[in-house]
């Protein structure tokens, strides 16, 4: 079973509006990690942020953001005011504390910004 | 300096060569990792070694077979894969098994 559901696929928007990409996750581990990953062209993972189960308060980052929700097991991600080097491939992931800390990614979403 | 490598960031080969892909980490990690991307396809992990031994092996068929000389080094030695082999292959680092993973840029293998 997916573990981690990134529900859009793609996303495509102008230069300056903000996206917001779905991360839904499944576990019954109370100790868990989350995790969002950029991929740009180049191919490399980027890693952004990693936030654990314990720790529910909203992160900021520049022009990042994250949403931890436990209550509804979602941990979205903002761009706002996104530019052109954004466009990239996101990926959402969890390790458990069940699955030995291992990476489950989701199938990742692709974000086109248009200039 | 980047904090993973790898070599070659592209490569063509036949089902019957030989081939090997180097991951190279510059960060005093103790743990690496190989992933394989397809195309459609989530990423799968492949390999786990912690202080040089390896730790998991995800059910990757045997013309796959990963060397960890070193906890800066990783090797992934390939004989006779199949075109389905095809993929982008991904290194990683991390302190110990289960904290966070720094990747490589990846090795893009193309199997004819």
């Amino acid at each position: 079973a997916q573990k981690v559901t990134q529900a859009q696929t793609e996303i495509s928007v102008v230069e300056k509006e903000d996206v917001t990409l779905d991360c839904v996750y499944e576990t019954r581990d109370t100790t868990y990690y989350l995790f969002w990953y950029k991929q740009p062209p180049s191919g490399e993972l980027v890693f952004l942020i990693r936030r654990n189960s314990f720790d529910e308060q909203n992160e900021i980052s520049g022009r990042y953001s994250w949403n931890f929700q436990k209550s509804t097991s979602s941990f979205n991600f903002t761009i706002t005011a996104s530019q052109v080097v954004d466009s990239a491939v996101y990926f959402c992931a969890l390790s458990e504390a069940s699955n030995d800390y291992k990476l489950s990614f989701g199938a990742g979403t692709t974000v086109t910004v248009r200039a | 300096e980047t904090g993973v490598t790898q070599t070659p960031r592209h490569l063509v080969m036949g089902m019957t060569n030989k081939k090997s892909l180097k991951c190279e980490q510059h960060l005093g990690h103790n743990a690496m990792y190989w992933y394989k991307q397809s195309a459609k396809k989530p990423l799968e992990l492949m390999f786990v070694y912690s202080l040089e031994e390896r730790v998991e092996n995800n059910s990757v068929p045997s013309r796959f077979s990963p060397e960890c000389p070193n906890s800066s080094h990783l090797f992934l030695h390939l004989h006779t894969l199949q075109p389905e082999d095809s993929a982008l292959y991904l290194c990683a680092s991390s302190l110990g098994v289960g904290d966070t993973q720094y990747f490589g840029p990846g090795t893009r293998l193309t199997v004819l």
